[in-house]
């Protein structure tokens, strides 16, 4: 069974500048997790979707992250504008169901200079 | 609202100890926990999953354990081998709201060789 996959694995971009990772899902798994992941610090959940359909977005910043899960298979989280602290590691994850157990994706490092 | 603890931040051991990792949380409504390993520039792999009904799972040389009346899970890890040195995460999934999980910052473990 393939896993969570993502792209790209690293990004570099200067403030201000847009950019978009990627993330398919374990084929079958309904629920799909984007999280944040600051140095030394655990990942903090930004957006959950349950098929296509947003289920908590309460710790996105909605004024420059948007994502969206189309036809409830692939996803996007795109940043626009960039912030210095917006340096992180973007996982996805996904789960059969939303109380299942998660498997996550490599993760994609983002720097902003 | 749910907040995850985990003691120590760091840990370094020789080769070959037997290590206790801890994991608290502040309320015990809890469907699950999950404890993760993360490796450096890596996505989070899941090691064990306990159910709230539960008590304990095994897996190899781990062991994890769960007490939800006091808030608390240990992952044990027999004998020691520098191939385990990683972060090691734990995630609580709260029986209300949206059930998404809620991560402690981790501890970072170094087995020396």
């Amino acid at each position: 069974e393939a896993g969570v996959a993502q792209s790209p694995r690293y990004k570099i971009i200067e403030k201000r500048q847009s950019v978009a990772f990627w993330c398919n899902p374990i084929s079958g798994h309904a629920t799909l997790y984007w999280y944040q992941q600051i140095l030394g610090q655990g990942p903090k959940l930004l957006i959950q979707f349950q098929n296509n359909g947003v289920v908590d977005d309460s710790q996105l910043p909605k004024d420059r992250f948007s994502a969206e899960r189309l036809k409830g298979v692939d996803s996007t989280l795109k940043i626009q504008p960039a912030k210095l602290e917006d340096s992180a590691v973007y996982l996805c994850a996904s789960s059969l169901r939303r109380i299942y157990e998660q498997y996550f994706g490599p993760g994609t490092r983002l720097t902003v200079t | 609202k749910q907040e995850v603890t985990q003691i120590p931040a760091a840990l370094s051991v020789p080769e070959g100890e037997n290590l206790v990792l801890n994991c608290s949380f502040t309320d015990s409504a809890i469907y699950n926990l999950q404890w993760f390993r993360q490796d450096p520039g890596k996505g989070l792999t899941s090691l064990l999953l306990i159910q709230s009904s539960q008590r304990e799972q095994t897996s190899g040389r781990l062991n994890a354990s769960l007490d939800k009346s006091s808030g608390r899970s240990t992952l044990y890890i027999a004998a020691s081998q520098p191939g385990d040195s990683a972060t090691y995460l734990c995630a609580v999934r709260p029986t209300s709201g949206t059930y998404k999980y809620i991560f402690g910052t981790g501890t970072r473990l170094k087995v020396l060789a």
